[in-house]
C-alpha cells in the first residue's frame, strides 16, 4: 500500500523551529517528486515546496521563502521540511503528498495523488 | 502567479448533478486537478489532467475544460459526495489552489 506518514507537529512559540518528517511506503520513493501542502481549518489547502526526485530542484511559496526547508534522503525514503521563524499564521495541519507531472507543450503541470494524514502545528504563546 | 476562483458552496439534491466551477486567468494554459476533501480527512485526488479519473474513483465523478474554466461534475450525486472540492494547477514554479466549494447533498 502506497502510504505517506508524517510526523513532527507539536506546540511551539512564536520565534521557535521545528522538523517535519514524511515517511513513504510502498511505492519507490527516490522516483518521485514531492510537495509539503498545509491547511489552516476550515480554509483551502496552500502549497508550501516542492523537491525533485533527486532533490536538486526545489521549489518554495513566496509565504516561506527563507524561512522553511525542504530536504530528503532517498536512503531513508523520507521527506523534510524545517520550520524556523514560525509565526502564529503558521498554525495549521501540514501534509507531504507525492507529486506528479502531466506534460502538456513541453511543460510539466505538476500534481499530488497521493496525500498523508497529516501533521498538526500549533504556534502560540 | 494568479488566483483560481470557485464559488465557495453549492447544495444539490440526491441524484441531481452537481456542476462545479473553476476559472483563472492562464487556466487554459495547463492542466487542472480536482480534489475532494470530507471532514477531517486528507484531500483525495478526484480528476487529473482536466477529464481523466483515478482508478477507484467512481465514475459518476467527470472533469472538463474550456478557456480558461474547468468544470468537476459528479453525476448522480450522493450523499456520500457531500465534502468540500478544490481545484489546483501548477504556474511554473508554484501550485495554486482554489478556494474550495463546499458541496452539500441534501
Amino acid at each position: 500500500e502506497v502510504q505517506l506518514v508524517e510526523s513532527g507537529g507539536a506546540l511551539v512559540r512564536p520565534g521557535g523551529s521545528l522538523r517535519l518528517s514524511c515517511a513513504a511506503s510502498g511505492f519507490s520513493f527516490s522516483r518521485y517528486s514531492l510537495n509539503w501542502v498545509r491547511q489552516v481549518p476550515g480554509k483551502g489547502p496552500q502549497w508550501l515546496s516542492y523537491i525533485s526526485s533527486a532533490g536538486n530542484t526545489i521549489y518554495y511559496a513566496d509565504s516561506v521563502r527563507g524561512r522553511f526547508t525542504i530536504s530528503r534522503d532517498n536512503g531513508r525514503n523520507s521527506l523534510y521540511l524545517q520550520l524556523n521563524s514560525l509565526r502564529g499564521d503558521d498554525t495549521a495541519v501540514y501534509y507531504c503528498a507525492r507529486v506528479i507531472g502531466a506534460l502538456r507543450d513541453f511543460d510539466y503541470f505538476y500534481y499530488m495523488d497521493v496525500w498523508g494524514k497529516g501533521t498538526t502545528i500549533t504556534v502560540s504563546s | 502567479s494568479y488566483e483560481l476562483t470557485q464559488p465557495p458552496s453549492l447544495s444539490v439534491s440526491p441524484g441531481q448533478t452537481a456542476s462545479i466551477i473553476c476559472s483563472g486567468d492562464k487556466l487554459g494554459d495547463g492542466f487542472t486537478f480536482w480534489y475532494q476533501q470530507k471532514p477531517g480527512q486528507s484531500p483525495v485526488l478526484v480528476i487529473y489532467k482536466d477529464t481523466q479519473r483515478p482508478s477507484g474513483i467512481p465514475e459518476r465523478f467527470s472533469g472538463s475544460s474550456s478557456g480558461n474554466t474547468a468544470t468537476l461534475t459528479i453525476s448522480g450525486t450522493q450523499t456520500v459526495d457531500e465534502a468540500d472540492y478544490y481545484c489546483q494547477t501548477w504556474d511554473t514554479t508554484s501550485a495554486l489552489f482554489g478556494g474550495g466549494t463546499k458541496l452539500t447533498v441534501l
